[in-house]
């Protein structure tokens, strides 16, 4: 089983610059989530979604955008870089529409650097 | 709103040792705790869960945690580490929206030395 799978694991942008994280999952999860990660602040929820054409804001939505058109698939867009989103984004993806009884499944993360 | 407070960023020990990384949370609706370890490079993994019933949690890998409500608090236990629990640890509780969405500690950095 592949799990969650994000690409790319590297990513290098100029301010400004516009791009698209991807994450798939092959589990049929309905529920998937992005995070970030930031030293000394663990990780932060941007945006999830219980379903395919359903998304909502997290914790920091500033600056990304997300849509659902298919269970598998939940990309995470910045349409203009800042310095500020040099992150570690984490994908993530629970059975279900999101319960307490269903683990996170987590991707292996996608290092970003704005500069 | 919830949150969780992990009070120490970074934890050494030798191997063999006894260790513990402390978690106390603040919540005035129902308490859902969690703990989750991430090893170097990867992603999140779950190492247990606090839902309800008995407040002494165990989970993967040897690892056990107690809810103490009292205290607001559910430190993570273990009574001797081995070299390949070196991992950061990270306490979440729920965010609301959804019950897949969670607010995550700071982490705490355990190093497991010979």
């Amino acid at each position: 089983n592949a799990g969650v799978t994000q690409t790319p694991k590297f990513q290098v942008l100029k301010t400004g610059q516009s791009m698209t994280l991807q994450c798939a999952q092959d589990m049929n999860h309905e529920y998937m989530s992005w995070y970030r990660q930031d030293p000394g602040m663990g990780l932060r929820l941007i945006h999830y979604s219980v379903g395919a054409g359903i998304t909502d804001q997290g914790e920091v939505p500033n600056g990304y955008n997300v849509s659902r058109s298919t269970t598998e698939d939940f990309p995470l867009r910045l349409l203009s870089a800042a310095p500020s989103q040099t992150s570690v984004y984490f994908c993530a993806s629970s059975y279900g529409t999101g319960s307490y009884n269903s683990p996170l499944h987590f991707g292996n993360g996608t290092r970003l650097t704005v500069t | 709103a919830q949150s969780v407070t992990q009070l120490d960023s970074q934890v050494p020990v030798f191997e063999e040792a006894p260790v513990e990384l402390r978690c106390n949370y603040s919540s005035s609706v129902s308490v859902y705790l969690f703990w989750y370890v991430q090893y170097p490079n990867q992603g999140l993994q779950l190492l247990l869960k606090y839902l309800s019933g008995s407040t002494l949690v165990k989970g993967i890998n040897g690892f056990e945690a107690e809810f103490n409500k009292s205290q607001t608090s559910f430190h993570l236990r273990k009574p001797s580490v081995h070299i390949s629990d070196t991992a950061e640890y990270f306490c979440a509780v729920p965010y609301g929206g959804s019950q897949g969405n969670l607010i995550f500690g700071k982490g705490t950095k355990l190093s497991v030395k010979p």
